[in-house]
């Protein structure tokens, strides 16, 4: 199975920091790599997908990039909304994997 | 709109069955692939299990192969769970999710229900 590490495993900063989630794959996933935001008590939802496109209704600041085995999700200019728990998933080959998450809080 | 809607998750004894509902509405159900994704109290998400639209492929996750059982009515617009055998470690709220595509496996999930507890508990 292709193992997901996301780094770091929580963070805090303040509504409007630049914050940058990094996700790496034990294998080259080439773009199969998609980001998903979850609140406490609710369902993921898909934020990006294949590495760096944004998913339809999501703000334009949420961004990703990378390929093979190196990603990022960027967020650049926090809002209150944003802070949430975020998972990066591989859909390269089955099964498919999630990170562990990152927590993302106020600080 | 899009819609996935769960149903049938409880507490149960280890060693017995459940089976999970996923009603879906506002899209062409018969034409994407479906996942179930599970999440442990406090802990992160994890892949269950995948069929194709057509419900002719399958797969598991190693923990559950052999005891779930993942199927589909397009007639019905409904996604099923099957879950045997049920040990305490499967104790999680359980997501339908809707892969973006036909090729189940290599789409992301773009649509998720709202999940349903299963505590499997003496």
């Amino acid at each position: 199975d292709i193992q997901m590490t996301q780094s770091p495993s929580s963070l805090s900063a303040s509504v409007g920091d630049r914050v940058t989630i990094t996700c790496r794959a034990s294998q080259s996933i080439s773009t199969y790599l998609h980001w998903y935001q979850q609140k406490p008590g609710k369902a993921p939802k898909l934020l990006i997908y294949a590495a760096s496109n944004l998913q339809t209704g999501i703000p334009s600041r949420f961004g990703g990039s990378g390929t093979g085995t190196d990603f990022t999700l960027t967020i650049s200019s926090l809002q209150p909304e944003d802070f949430a728990t975020y998972y990066c998933q591989q859909s390269y080959n089955t099964p498919p994997t999630f990170g562990q998450g990152t927590k993302l809080e106020i600080k | 709109q899009v819609q996935l809607v769960e149903s049938g998750g409880g507490v149960v004894q280890p060693g017995r069955s459940l089976r999970l509902s996923c009603g879906a509405s506002g899209f062409i159900f018969s034409s994407y692939g479906m996942h179930w994704v599970r999440q442990a109290p406090g802990k992160g998400l994890e892949w269950v299990a995948v069929i194709w639209f057509d419900g002719i492929n399958k797969f598991y996750a190693d923990s559950v192969k052999g005891r779930f059982t993942i199927s589909r009515d397009n007639s019905n617009n409904t996604l099923y769970l099957q879950m045997n055998s049920l040990r305490a470690e499967d104790t999680a709220v359980y997501f339908c999710a809707r892969a973006d595509g036909k090729g189940a496996v290599t789409r992301p999930l773009d649509y998720w229900g709202q999940g349903t507890p299963v505590t499997v508990s003496s």
